[in-house]
């Protein structure tokens, strides 16, 4: 079936530090892969994605590689920002079948300047 | 920027009543989307509903819920007789296409807490 494992939290760092939050995934075929975040009070907003293997999404200084030989798909950046606090969510979409999202169960992180 | 709005923010109610919760979709949008999260649990897919019936739903919608879309632009979820277990934040979602080409925008949800 389909799933999503996420790196537990909560993840606490400093104002520039580098971060990565680790997503793994379980699917048939060649599903599309995204990384969701949730800022307190907001809904979910779609933060990057990536269609096909080896495809590197990218936004606001995030990036994630969609990696099909260890299924993985990890969000990395740099140099954190304090305004970067908040609920981020591995998810896939399958490649057919279903039009519903995956979602891993969110990764909390909080920057302190 | 349009966005997806969800009301209330947060609903109390006693077990075995009813509610309904609200959600106005992207009005240009065509696939209307319910999700919900346990506390401390993976965001789960409830039901997908496109030309005004359910397209998909998952196990987890069984009989006690219910979709409708009553005018042009509201969207809602009712629960027919609350649990205990379905204390949970209910996330509204839409998009323009069918996922794999199209974004699903999300609402801010709303947080049901059945005691």
């Amino acid at each position: 079936g389909n799933s999503v494992t996420q790196m537990e939290g909560p993840v606490t760092l400093s104002e520039e530090a580098f971060l990565t939050i680790n997503c793994t995934y379980t699917a048939t075929g060649y599903p599309s892969l995204f990384w969701y975040v949730q800022y307190p009070g907001e809904g979910l907003q779609l933060l990057l994605k990536a269609t096909k293997a080896d495809d590197k999404g990218s936004n606001k200084g995030f990036e994630a590689t969609y990696r099909k030989e260890t299924t993985s798909f990890h969000l990395e950046k740099g140099s954190v920002q304090v305004s970067d606090s908040a609920v981020y969510f591995c998810a896939l979409s399958p490649q057919t079948g279903a039009n519903n999202l995956f979602f891993g169960t969110g990764t909390r992180l909080t920057v302190i300047p | 920027e349009p966005e997806v709005t969800q009301t209330p923010s947060h609903q109390v109610t006693q077990m075995g009543q009813e509610v309904i919760l609200r959600c106005v979709p992207i009005s240009n949008h065509l696939y209307f989307y319910w999700y919900r999260q346990i506390l401390g649990q993976k965001v789960e897919f409830l039901v997908s509903f496109y030309n005004n019936e359910i397209s998909e739903k998952s196990e987890i919608f069984d009989d006690q819920f219910s979709v409708e879309r009553p005018d042009g632009s509201n969207f809602t979820l009712k629960i027919r007789s609350t649990k205990l277990e379905d204390s949970a934040m209910y996330f509204c979602a839409s998009s323009m296409a069918r996922q794999g080409s199209g974004e699903q925008y999300f609402g801010p949800g709303t947080r049901l807490t059945v005691t």
